[in-house]
């Protein structure tokens, strides 16, 4: 089966560090994907990660755990602006790429 | 910077009619797909498209549904008898299909609505 579970709801506070967190099961891996979706609009590519570790990018990293089937979003400095819904994707296999249900992340003052 | 465009933002249909979803993906692009993403509930991938042929497809993507790139720049997403659970937002994406295969590209999306 496919299964990929991230948490539903986040909060944190303006300047602050958070993670998110994805765990998959999926029948094949080819690399795994993190969007950012605000409200009505498309996603929005952030990173794809098909080793293992940790990339980082500006204020955005994104670390893989292949033998655990775990990926992370670390998201640095905090902004208003990042309050947005944070999507965990697998590309199966080929080109059949999974979406897990979001995680909503709001941003406080 | 290139985008990918869709047309039109918004589509109202009756029950039983076809649509037909329109894209134009990044000009360079070779991978091309289609997700769904029904109001509240998580983006779902339809269907992804490789030289000139459906390479994966979802369960999803039953005899209702057909893709299309009729000429270099468009590619299309058919609706044949149209349901009302196909009322959803629909996003075409495109990739590279170099060593960038991986980054999909997202346009704005259609909002299907059915009655």
């Amino acid at each position: 089966g496919q299964n990929i579970d991230q948490p539903t709801e986040m909060t944190a506070t303006e300047g602050a560090i958070v993670q998110i967190n994805c765990t998959y099961q999926t029948s094949g891996f080819n690399g795994l994907f993190w969007y950012q979706q605000h409200a009505g609009e498309a996603p929005t590519f952030l990173s794809y990660n098909v080793l293992d570790g940790l990339e980082e990018k500006g204020r955005f990293s994104s670390f893989l755990s292949r033998s655990k089937g775990y990926s992370y979003l670390l998201l640095k400095e905090l902004q208003m602006k990042d309050s947005a819904s944070y999507l965990c994707a697998v590309r199966s296999f080929y080109d059949k790429v999974i979406f897990g249900p979001g995680t909503s992340l709001s941003v406080i003052p | 910077e290139p985008e990918v465009t869709q047309t039109p933002s918004h589509q109202v249909t009756q029950m039983g009619q076809e649509v037909i979803l329109r894209c134009v993906p990044i000009s360079n692009h070779l991978y091309f797909y289609w997700y769904r993403q029904i109001l509240g509930q998580k983006v779902e991938f339809l269907v992804s498209f490789y030289n000139n042929e459906i390479s994966e497809k979802s369960e999803i993507f039953d005899d209702q549904f057909s893709v299309e790139r009729p000429d270099g720049s468009n590619f299309t997403l058919k609706i044949r008898s149209t349901k009302l659970e196909d009322s959803a937002m629909y996003f075409c994406a495109s990739s590279p299909g170099t060593d960038d295969q991986e980054t999909q590209y997202f346009g704005p999306g259609t909002r299907l609505l059915v009655l």
